[in-house]
């Protein structure tokens, strides 16, 4: 079973508003990272939170993290057309230091 | 910058031939990893290596092999190709560091078509 779901599947908005997408999962984790794909590319890792952090900015982007939850949102603020893509949340695997698992991923759409 | 490099970023093949998908990362990193990503299913573990000549089956390894030689070059080899391997296959890089914050560095892709 996928250990992130990220909702919503998909979100279109204008350019300049803020976007918000959430990721839940289901076991422990020591961190969340997400993770952004443009179309037909690969991944890019955007930022990183521990299970200890509850708020990470990097530039526009905000990430919060509930453990008691099990969740985490991504927010990324005064967004842009090249904003434009899917979101991944990942965390590490239970038992596995190497493996992530991916969620399947919330597609933004920002229009101009 | 860590750079992830994949030999093919689109590939036709006929059903039944064997078809080497090749990864190459520069930054000396111990871990590799395949996955394939179909519309639905987001991204899906094929194999992983931790070190040269090492792998471990990921979520769905069936009708996939792997090879490691070299630190540096993850080989993903389908067998007897088949139609329902068509997808987006991307290869990733980690390293083997401590406190598990492990990110993973991803090549730009190779959309493998089966006919």
């Amino acid at each position: 079973s996928q250990q992130g779901e990220e909702d919503p599947q998909a979100l279109s908005i204008q350019e300049g508003e803020n976007a918000t997408m959430n990721c839940s999962y289901k076991t422990s984790i020591n961190n969340l990272q997400w993770y952004r794909q443009n179309s037909g590319r690969g991944l890019v890792h955007l930022i990183l939170i521990r299970s200890n952090e509850r708020e990470k900015h990097s530039g526009r982007l905000r990430v919060t993290l509930d453990t008691s939850k099990k969740s985490s949102s991504l927010l990324i603020t005064a967004s842009r057309a090249a904003d434009t893509a899917s979101y991944f949340c990942a965390t590490v695997r239970s038992g596995s230091a190497r493996q992530l698992t991916f969620g399947s991923g919330t597609q933004l759409t920002v229009l101009p | 910058d860590v750079k992830v490099t994949q030999s093919s970023r689109y590939l036709v093949k006929r059903t039944g031939e064997k078809v080497f998908l090749e990864c190459v990362q520069d930054m000396d990193h111990e871990n590799m990893f395949w996955y394939r990503q179909d519309p639905g299913l987001g991204l899906r573990l094929i194999y992983f290596s931790y070190d040269v000549k090492m792998k471990e089956k990921g979520d769905i390894p069936e009708g996939y092999s792997v090879s490691r030689e070299k630190k540096e070059r993850f080989s993903l080899i389908l067998e007897s190709a088949s139609t329902n391997q068509t997808s987006m296959y991307l290869c990733a890089s980690s390293l083997l560091g401590r406190g598990l914050e492990e990110t993973q560095y991803f090549g730009p892709g190779t959309r493998l078509l089966v006919l």
